[in-house]
C-alpha cells in the first residue's frame, strides 16, 4: 500500500487481557518503529526494528510489552496482562533504512476498561 | 536525558495573526529536528526538517522554522495562519550516530479562529 497501515484502529479490551497490534509499513522500509502517545503527551518511542530484528527495544516500559517482525516487514506489538495505564494511541513509522524519513500509521487506540 | 520541551500547550490565534512556536532540546551533540503536524483525525505528517546547512528551513503549508544551536532551539513560525491550521504540532529531534528514534516534545495545540 502508500502508506503505513496499522490494525485494529481500535482495540477495547478488559483488563488482565493479551492483546496484539499490527502494523503493516510501506513495502521495502527496513526501519520500523512503535511508538505510545498518551493523553496529551507527544508520542514515546518504544522499539526499533532494523529488518527483522530489535535493534533498540530501550522504550519497551516492562517485560509485558513484546514486539516481533519475523520477516522484516509486517510488525506486531504483543501486550501481556495488559493494565488500565497501558491504555493509550499505539504508533508505527517506517522508514528507508534508518534514515529518518519516517511515515507514520494512524495508529491503534488501545482502551483497557 | 535528552528531551524536548515546548512552550506552548495550547494557542489560540485569529485567521491572518502571526505564529510562532517555541521548540528548545537538551543534548548538546548533533542532531537533526523535525516539526510535525496532526490534523484532528489524522495521522502525523512532516512539516519541514533541518538535518544541516542553512539554519532557516522552509516547510509545506508556509511554514518555516529557525535553528539556533547556540539557543538549542528550533521555533516553528508562520506569517499568516489559516482556520485549516487547526491541528495538534509536534517538535521532535534525533540524535545523530543513534537508532534514529525520534524524541517528541509534549505539543502544542494550536486553534485557529475564522
Amino acid at each position: 500500500g502508500a502508506g503505513v497501515s496499522q490494525t485494529p484502529s481500535n482495540k477495547v479490551t478488559e483488563k488482565g487481557k493479551y492483546v496484539e497490534l499490527r502494523c503493516d509499513p510501506i513495502s521495502g522500509h527496513t526501519a520500523l518503529y512503535w511508538y505510545r502517545q498518551s493523553l496529551g503527551q507527544g508520542p514515546e518511542f518504544l522499539i526499533y526494528f532494523q529488518g527483522t530484528g530489535a535493534a533498540d527495544d530501550s522504550g519497551l516500559p516492562n517485560d509485558r510489552f513484546f514486539a516481533v517482525r519475523p520477516e522484516g516487514s509486517v510488525s506486531t506489538l504483543k501486550i501481556q496482562r495488559t493494565e488500565r495505564g497501558d491504555s493509550a494511541v499505539y504508533l508505527c513509522a517506517s522508514s528507508p533504512d534508518n534514515n529518518y524519513g519516517y511515515t507514520f500509521g494512524s495508529g491503534t487506540r488501545l482502551t483497557v476498561v | 536525558a535528552q528531551s524536548v520541551s515546548q512552550h506552548n500547550h495550547h494557542v489560540i490565534l485569529s485567521e491572518a495573526a502571526s505564529l510562532e512556536l517555541g521548540c528548545n532540546y537538551s543534548y548538546g551533540g548533533t542532531v537533526n529536528l523535525f516539526w510535525y503536524v496532526q490534523y484532528p483525525g489524522q495521522h502525523l505528517q512532516l512539516l519541514l526538517k533541518y538535518f544541516s546547512g542553512d539554519p532557516l528551513v522552509k516547510g509545506i503549508k508556509g511554514f518555516e522554522a529557525e535553528f539556533i544551536k547556540s539557543k538549542f532551539s528550533f521555533n516553528l513560525r508562520k506569517p499568516s495562519v489559516q482556520w485549516s491550521d487547526t491541528a495538534e504540532y509536534f517538535c521532535a529531534v534525533v540524535i545523530k550516530g543513534n537508532t534514529g528514534k525520534l524524541i517528541f516534545g509534549q505539543g502544542t495545540t494550536l486553534q485557529v479562529k475564522p
